[in-house]
């Protein structure tokens, strides 16, 4: 089974520009998430998709930050403008369902930002 | 706020040491606990977790054991290797309204050298 699928793997942009990350989920898998990793610490959820609806965007920087899950499949994670302080790295990762103890969630390889 | 606290690393070990990764967390309910490894150059994926109170997540000779009267879940393994290098983080999802939303302790670097 193919697994999650991110793209860029790296981007490098000058701060004020905009950048967009894709991310296309496991086959059949309802929820789909995007996480922010910074240098040094664990991945905090920006938000979370239950098919194309929002379920959580309150870490969302939202003066900046955009995303969207057309059609309920994949999904673009949009910064614009991009500051310094958003060099990380961005994960996506999917679901079977929303919640339940048995939820585990898989992966992509994240794709790195670096704002200078 | 829901949290999870991990020991400070690097921790680095000989090969087929000991290991303990501390990790205790605050929640309201009754939350699921995980832990995920992320290797070098890859993504993160799910080692172990544990649904209940007393419950011992296992794999790959890694075992964790949910404690709520001490809120730990301790990482645990008897003999590591140099493949076992990699961040590990202890992560938790929230019980009551649980959306499967994971909170991430911020990681711990394990190195075991030869």
């Amino acid at each position: 089974e193919a697994g999650v699928a991110q793209s860029p793997r790296y981007k490098i942009i000058e701060k004020r520009q905009s950048v967009a990350f894709w991310c296309n989920p496991i086959s059949g898998h309802a929820t789909l998430y995007w996480y922010q990793q910074i240098l040094g610490q664990g991945p905090k959820l920006l938000i979370q998709f239950q098919n194309n609806g929002v379920v959580d965007d309150s870490q969302l920087p939202k003066d900046r930050f955009s995303a969207e899950r057309l059609k309920g499949v994949d999904s673009t994670l949009k910064i614009q403008p991009a500051k310094l302080e958003d060099s990380a790295v961005y994960l996506c990762a999917s679901s079977l369902f929303r919640g339940g103890l048995s939820n585990e969630q898989f992966f992509g390889p994240g794709t790195r930002l670096t704002v200078l | 706020g829901d949290s999870v606290t991990q020991m400070e690393g690097p921790v680095t070990l000989s090969e087929e040491a000991c290991l303990t990764i501390n990790c205790t967390y605050t929640a309201t309910g009754y939350p699921s606990l995980f832990w995920y490894v992320q290797y070098p150059g890859e993504g993160l994926q799910l080692l172990l977790k544990a649904t209940k109170a007393d419950d011992k997540g296992s794999n790959k000779g890694f075992e964790a054991t949910y404690r709520k009267e001490t809120t730990s879940f301790h990482l645990e393994k008897g003999s590591v290797q140099v493949s076992d290098s990699a961040v590990y983080f202890c992560a938790l999802t929230a019980g009551s309204g649980n959306t499967g939303k994971l909170i991430f302790g911020q990681g711990t670097t394990l190195q075991v050298k030869p």
